[in-house]
C-alpha cells in the first residue's frame, strides 16, 4: 500500500529559526502539493509541481518559504525565517495528472515560539 | 481563483440517522469535486468524488449529488454510524489540477 511520506511528524523551533520538510511522494507520481492547514484558514495551497516543475506557488509568502523538488522522490518547504504566525499542520499530497485524486501525507506539525 | 462554500460547520447526529453537508462553488469550468474525510490527527481521505458529467454517485452508506446548473454538491450519509464522526471537507478541481477546499463540517455521531 504505497503511501506519501513526510519528515518531521513534529518540529517544534524558536522564531527566526530555519525549519525544512520533507516530502517523499509516491513512486511513479508526477504532481505534488503543499498544503497549509489551520484552524481559521483551513487548507490552503502553497505551491504544486508537475514533473518536478514548480507550476504554481501563488500561495506561499514568497519572502520567507521556498518549494523545490530536487529529484521525483524528494520535495522539500522551507521557511526561513519562521513566524509563530507559520505554526500549522503542512501537508504534502501527490498524484497523476490523469487519475485526479491526491494522496495526502501524515502532515508535519509545526510550532514556532 | 475557485471559491467553495460548505455548510454546516457543525452537525451532530443520532447513531443511524442521515448526514447531509452541502457545497457552493463559484467556477463554472471546475470538473471535478471530491470529498474527503479528516479523523482527529490524522491526513484528510479521499472517500468519494464525482466528476462534472455525472448527477449523482453512490458507494456502499455514502452518496453524492452534484447540481451543475446551480453549482452546488453535497455529501449524504445513511444509517450514520461512530465511526463516521469526522472532520468533511468538499473540494472543487480548477485551473487544470488545483484543488481549492470548503472549511470543513465536524460531524459528530451521537451513540
Amino acid at each position: 500500500d504505497a503511501r506519501v511520506t513526510q519528515t518531521p511528524r513534529h518540529k517544534v523551533t524558536e522564531m527566526g529559526q530555519e525549519v525544512t520538510m520533507r516530502c517523499q511522494p509516491i513512486l511513479g507520481h508526477n504532481t505534488v502539493f503543499w498544503y497549509r492547514q489551520t484552524m481559521m484558514q483551513g487548507l490552503e495551497l502553497l505551491a504544486y509541481f508537475r514533473n518536478r516543475a514548480p507550476l504554481d506557488d501563488s500561495g506561499m509568502p514568497k519572502d520567507r518559504f521556498s518549494a523545490e523538488m530536487p529529484d521525483a522522490t524528494l520535495a522539500t518547504l522551507k521557511i526561513q525565517p519562521s513566524e509563530p504566525r507559520d505554526s500549522a499542520v503542512y501537508f504534502c499530497a501527490s498524484g497523476l495528472v490523469d487519475l485526479r485524486e491526491q494522496y495526502f501525507g501524515p502532515g508535519t506539525r509545526l510550532t514556532v515560539t | 481563483g475557485e471559491n467553495v462554500e460548505q455548510h454546516p460547520s457543525t452537525l451532530s447526529v443520532q447513531e443511524g440517522d442521515s448526514a447531509v453537508i452541502k457545497c457552493t462553488y463559484s467556477d463554472s469550468a471546475s470538473n471535478y469535486f471530491p470529498w474527503y474525510k479528516q479523523e482527529l490527527g490524522k491526513r484528510p481521505q479521499l472517500i468519494i468524488d464525482i466528476r462534472s458529467n455525472v448527477g449523482e454517485k453512490k458507494d456502499q452508506r455514502i452518496a453524492v449529488t452534484l447540481n451543475k446548473t446551480a453549482k452546488h454538491f453535497s455529501l449524504h450519509i445513511t444509517e450514520t454510524q461512530p465511526e463516521d464522526s469526522a472532520v468533511y471537507f468538499c473540494a472543487a478541481r480548477w485551473d487544470d489540477y488545483k484543488l481549492s477546499f470548503g472549511a470543513g463540517t465536524t460531524v459528530t455521531v451521537r451513540a
